[in-house]
């Protein structure tokens, strides 16, 4: 079946540091995919999605593009903050019934 | 515009208790879910339903039921709590076609049974 996987955590940086969190998944077809940030104590929030492959989602500095080849949906951003801090999950729509299948979702600690 | 609302944020209830948390949306959305956070763990899709009066089952049903009169309503019920249903449950929805739109979550409820 479908299924995400992302790079597990904690990831820790400095503020100002460059981030990637890699996510790749295995779908039938060409999923959309979608990247959900959860602050603490709060509900998961829409970051940024794409929906073909070679698209570039992009949103608050935060860069994903879907590779087809590589089957990939890698989270960047190039200087960090510490209201970043947060865990961030990879989805992606799995046809029928409008259905997000989620990874297990990356925590982000940024440090002053 | 008050989105998903999940009521209340927080509860204890003791082993072999029920209850029912409620989830409202005024978004019109015809697709809502509920899904379960482990600490620690992803997101675990409990039920979902596509519009009022129809509802499925996700991964991990066993222990809750649900029914949607309304479109704005989405209640999950837990009818004999036990401890591993200690968790977060967030309540979600969505356009009915089409996945650009992404879900809108609730805050969340976070229930722990002692």
């Amino acid at each position: 079946g479908d299924s995400v996987t992302q790079m597990e955590g904690p990831v820790t940086l400095s503020e100002e540091a460059f981030l990637t969190i890699n996510c790749t998944y295995t779908a039938t077809g060409y999923p959309s995919l979608f990247w959900y940030v959860q602050y603490p104590g709060e509900g998961l929030q829409l970051l940024l999605k794409a929906t073909k492959a070679d698209d570039k989602g992009s949103n608050k500095g935060f860069e994903a593009t879907y590779r087809k080849e590589t089957t990939s949906f890698h989270l960047e951003k190039g200087s960090v903050q510490v209201s970043d801090s947060a865990v961030y999950f990879c989805a992606l729509f799995s046809g029928g019934y409008n259905k997000l299948i989620f990874g297990a979702g990356t925590r982000l600690a940024v440090h002053p | 515009n008050a989105g998903v609302t999940q009521t209340p944020k927080f509860r204890i209830l003791k082993i072999g208790q029920s209850m029912t948390l409620q989830c409202t949306q005024d978004m019109n959305h015809n697709y809502m879910y509920w899904y379960r956070q482990d600490p620690g763990m992803g997101l675990k899709l409990i039920y979902y339903s596509v519009g009022a009066g129809i509802t499925d089952k996700g991964e991990v049903p066993n222990g809750y039921n649900v029914s949607r009169s309304t479109t704005e309503d989405f209640p999950l019920r837990l009818e004999l709590a036990a401890p591993s249903q200690t968790s977060v449950y967030f309540c979600a929805s969505s356009y009915p076609v089409g996945a650009n739109y992404g879900y809108t979550f609730g805050s969340g409820t976070r229930l722990t049974v002692v």
